[in-house]
């Protein structure tokens, strides 16, 4: 059973740069796809992007032109970076572990990330 | 761009089985995923290929998939059932995963 434990910045101003990073404990990190989602204060679930241990992605287009995902193989982490963040990024964000038919079976415990407006 | 539609909120009498609806277009030739969102907790995921369930799971909880509609259904609703569920499908045309917009049940 794989485990994520997640960290990251919770406060930002507007147009600085959201940082996380997940670490995977338990299974193989090669292969699973590893993905971030987000919440909006009492909103729906949003999938913000994936990436596998090859370095492939596949991003939201909403957010493409400000998200980077990157992994780390040797240290099983992966991390997502967006970029100019507005109030409107203020959200819990989740890691989670995908499988092959793209279901997410493990999820970190999320980071509660704000920024002001 | 994909769209999977549920409905806001579904109620169910403790006892009884509630049906939660997700809705899309030819839904029925994708594998629809299934999540239980309890407050301030992560998703968990309770259905996966339209009706497995992750071990663990309770056999309370099933999935069905068919044309346009899949549907997670509980059996004998209890008061640790609410929660909100999300149903959720890869969109090949798009690369994107999708959710639908998530469901509260409230098990009066």
């Amino acid at each position: 059973q794989v485990q994520l434990e997640q960290w990251g910045a919770g406060l930002l101003k507007t147009s600085e740069t959201l940082s996380l990073t997940c670490a995977v404990f338990g299974g193989s990190f090669t292969d699973f796809y590893w993905n971030w989602v987000r919440q909006s204060p009492g909103k729906g679930l949003e999938w913000i992007g994936e990436m596998r241990h090859t370095g492939t992605t596949k991003i939201n287009s909403s957010l493409r032109s400000r998200v980077t995902l990157s992994v780390d193989t040797s240290r099983k982490q992966f991390s997502l970076k967006m970029t100019s963040v507005t109030a409107a990024d203020t959200a819990v964000y989740y890691c989670a572990q995908g499988e092959a038919h793209y279901q997410l079976e493990s999820w970190g415990q999320g980071t509660r990330v704000t920024v002001p407006s | 761009s994909y769209v999977l539609t549920q409905p806001p909120s579904v109620s169910v009498l403790p006892g009884q089985t509630a049906r939660i609806p997700c809705a899309g277009h030819n839904i029925g030739f994708k594998s629809v995923h299934w999540y239980q969102q309890r407050p301030g907790r992560a998703p968990m995921l309770v259905v996966y290929d339209d009706s497995d369930r992750p071990s663990g799971i309770s056999e309370r909880i099933s999935g069905s998939n068919s044309v346009n509609m899949a549907t997670l259904t509980l059996i004998r609703a209890e008061a640790g059932d609410e929660a909100d569920y999300y149903c959720q499908v890869w969109d090949s045309d798009s690369d994107h995963v999708v959710f639908g917009g998530g469901t509260k049940l409230t098990v009066l």
